[in-house]
């Protein structure tokens, strides 16, 4: 199974101020189609998760601009340009690329500090 | 807009069963494939099942192979999981969503919680 691994797994950002969240697999993203099925989500406290961002840097509908991804191959990144106090909670990346195991990392808590 | 709602959850035995549901709206549902992603009480996600827009292709985790069973009623916009054999490892908040590799969009969950 295609691991993955997610760092930090706890953030403590002032508001305004930028965050990072890396995410690593064990196996290369790259599918045969030449996509990267490597998606991000938010799960804000007692609520589901809500996908951020699909195929490393692509923006769902409603998600804020703050909010980037980027990498290839097994490193991407999660960036949050200033953090807002909605931003709280836990971010997962999930690979899609390896079915039919599909994979998430653990989860990185972010709070404000 | 795409709605998912889960039901069918509660309190069972160990070795007891237990048959989830989810309703779909808003999207053609017979057009997608669909899974089943579990949360533990404070811990991440797992991804347990997927079913094509068909029903022909089902794949489980590990973890519930041989015990849960999913199906869809394309008819009714339904998604159901069947759990039979509960362990105590099955207890969390079961969410239906959307795809599988690039899921979109995920219900609101259901509590299992599997005690003697």
């Amino acid at each position: 199974d295609v691991v993955m691994t997610q760092s930090p797994l706890s953030l403590a950002v002032t508001l305004g101020q930028p965050a990072s969240i890396s995410c690593r697999s064990s196996q290369s993203l790259v599918y045969t189609d030449g996509n990267t099925y490597l998606n991000w989500f938010h799960q804000r406290p007692g609520q589901s998760p809500r996908r951020l961002i699909y195929k490393v840097s692509n923006r769902d509908s409603g998600v804020p601009d703050r909010f980037s991804g980027s990498g290839s191959g097994t490193d991407f990144t999660l960036k949050i340009s200033r953090v807002e106090a909605e931003d709280v909670g836990v971010y997962y990346c999930m690979q899609g690329t390896h079915w039919p195991k599909y994979t998430f990392g653990q989860g990185t808590k972010l709070e404000i500090k | 807009q795409v709605q998912l709602v889960e039901s069918g959850g509660g309190l069972v035995k160990p070795g007891g069963s237990l048959r989830l549901s989810c309703a779909a709206s808003g999207f053609t549902f017979s057009d997608y494939y669909m899974s089943w992603i579990r949360q533990a009480p404070g811990k991440g996600l797992e991804w347990v099942s997927y079913i094509s827009s068909s029903g022909d292709n089902i794949y489980y985790a590990d973890s519930v192979k041989g015990r849960f069973t999913i199906s869809r009623d394309n008819a009714k916009n339904s998604l159901f999981l069947q759990m039979n054999s509960l362990r105590g490892e099955d207890t969390a908040v079961y969410y239906c969503a959307r795809r599988t590799g690039n899921l979109d969009y995920w219900g609101q969950g259901t509590l299992v919680t599997v005690s003697s």
